[in-house]
């Protein structure tokens, strides 16, 4: 069956950059598009990005400067990579296939 | 963008009782209109898709209808487990999400 599966560091200072990882199995990415969306604590739904089968990209005007969504298409991973975060940042990640399979999240805390 | 505005933002309801929850967004989105249900600390779970496809697995009291800027997710019979929060979400263009309906008993 599709699964997600999200994996990343915990913590992460203020400036620095987020890298972030979904794995999946029972489709191909050359198929099917997986988009990243993140929840703030307590707070509602963000989409950030998204890969396409052809791998071509597009991401969400507000954080288009600091994002950048790729993937290993032999590996079956999608990566998310984001710079200079701010504690606003601060949220669970979520990838998703299709808009119809989510992974379980990766709650990343952006301290110092 | 595309921005969604989803109602109510809260909704008190008991076991059995009919629901409705609505998202009217800024422009024509095709149809291209999905309902999610999340439950705390989990992820997401999709509903429906495409304004009125009903998700593999998904009980058959959750519809959704509508067309052009103004849909809907009913409920037909309330069950225990429906309880949660309900985003609508729009992927014509820039997708964008609901602010969320937290659904709660009566």
């Amino acid at each position: 069956q599709v699964q997600l599966k999200e994996s990343g560091p915990g913590l992460v200072k203020p400036s620095e950059t987020l890298s972030l990882t979904c794995t999946v199995s029972g489709f191909s990415l050359t198929s099917y598009h997986v988009s990243w969306v993140r929840q703030p604590p307590g707070k509602g739904l963000e989409w950030m990005g998204v890969i396409w089968g052809d791998g071509s990209t597009a991401y969400n005007s507000a954080l288009k400067s600091r994002l950048s969504i790729s993937r290993d298409t032999s590996k079956s991973q999608v990566f998310l990579k984001m710079s200079s975060l701010k504690t606003e940042d601060t949220a669970t990640y979520y990838c998703a296939g299709s808009y119809r399979y989510w992974g379980q999240g990766v709650m990343v805390t952006v301290s110092s | 963008d595309i921005q969604m505005t989803q109602s109510p933002s809260l909704l008190s309801a008991s076991v059995g009782d009919r629901v409705t929850i609505n998202c009217k967004a800024s422009q024509n989105i095709n149809k291209y209109l999905n309902w999610y249900q999340q439950k705390l600390g989990e992820a997401p779970k999709l509903l429906i898709y495409n304004t009125n496809n009903l998700q593999t697995g998904i009980p058959s009291r959750f519809s959704g209808s509508g067309s052009g800027t103004d849909y809907t997710l009913t409920i037909s019979s309330l069950q225990p487990e429906d309880f949660g929060t309900y985003f609508c979400f729009q992927h014509n263009s820039w997708p964008t999400f609901g602010a969320g309906t937290k659904l709660e008993l009566k």
